[in-house]
C-alpha cells in the first residue's frame, strides 16, 4: 500500500503570505495526486487534481506541482477563506489514501 | 447541479450492521465509478471503497474488506455501504464520492457511531 506523508501538520501564515504545503508518497505515483480543502464539519472540496490541474471554480492563487513522489501545493496570496485543512490523496493504485492533514491557522 | 445525498448513519452496538445509502442526482449516475471515504472524529480522510459504474468491480481497504460491501442500483441512482460487524473504530462520518478527477463531488456525509 502507498503512504502519504505531509508536512507540516500544522501552519500558521498571515493575510497576503504565500505558502507551501508538501506532500511525498512512498512510492511512485506518477502524477495521480489530488489537493482538497476541507474546512469544518463540511465535505472536501476538489481544488487540484493530476498534480497540477486546478479544478474548475477554484481561484487560481491555488498551484500543485510535482510528479512521482514529491508533490506540492502552493497558495500564492493566503485569503482569509484559505484557513482551512489540507489534504493530499493519491490515486495512483488501490487502496487509495491520503496524507494525516495540514492544518493552515491564521498567525 | 450535481447532489449526492446520505442516509442511515446512527448509533449501532458493536458486532451489529448498519446499511447506509447515498442518492445521487443532477448527473447520469450509471456512467461514474463511485466512492465511500470516511473521516473519524477530529482525524483525517480514509478512502474505505469504490465500485465501479456497471458494479462489477469492487475494492476495499484492509480496515473493511471482509466485512464492508458496497454495491450499487443503477435504476434508483443509489449506491449503498453494508457494514457488517461493526466495531469502535468505525465511528466515523461517512461520504459517498463521485469518481473523476479523483473525487470531484462529495455528499455532506453521515455519521456512524458504534458504541455500546
Amino acid at each position: 500500500d502507498i503512504q502519504m506523508t505531509q508536512s507540516p501538520s500544522t501552519l500558521s501564515a498571515s493575510v497576503g503570505d504565500r505558502v507551501t504545503i508538501t506532500c511525498r508518497a512512498s512510492q511512485s505515483i506518477s502524477s495521480w495526486l489530488a489537493w482538497y480543502q476541507q474546512k469544518p464539519g463540511k465535505a472536501p472540496n476538489l481544488l487540484i487534481y493530476k498534480a497540477s490541474s486546478l479544478e474548475s471554480g477554484v481561484p487560481s492563487r491555488f498551484s500543485g506541482s510535482g510528479s512521482g513522489t514529491e508533490f506540492t501545493l502552493t497558495i500564492s496570496s493566503l485569503q482569509p477563506d484559505d484557513f482551512a485543512t489540507y489534504y493530499c490523496q493519491q490515486y495512483n493504485s488501490y487502496p487509495w489514501s491520503f496524507g494525516q492533514g495540514t492544518k493552515l491557522e491564521i498567525k | 447541479q450535481v447532489q449526492l445525498v446520505e442516509s442511515g448513519g446512527g448509533v449501532v452496538q458493536p458486532g451489529r450492521s448498519l446499511k447506509l445509502s447515498c442518492s445521487a442526482s443532477g448527473f447520469t449516475f450509471s456512467s461514474y465509478a463511485m466512492h465511500w471515504v470516511r473521516q473519524a472524529p477530529g482525524k483525517g480522510l480514509e478512502w474505505v471503497s469504490i465500485i465501479s459504474y456497471y458494479g462489477n468491480n469492487k475494492y476495499y481497504a484492509d480496515s473493511v474488506k471482509g466485512r464492508f460491501t458496497i454495491s450499487r442500483d443503477n435504476s434508483k441512482n443509489t449506491l449503498y455501504l453494508q457494514m457488517n460487524s461493526l466495531r469502535p473504530e468505525d465511528t466515523a462520518v461517512y461520504y459517498c464520492a463521485r469518481d473523476y478527477h479523483s473525487n470531484d463531488y462529495w455528499g455532506q456525509g453521515t455519521l456512524v457511531t458504534v458504541s455500546s
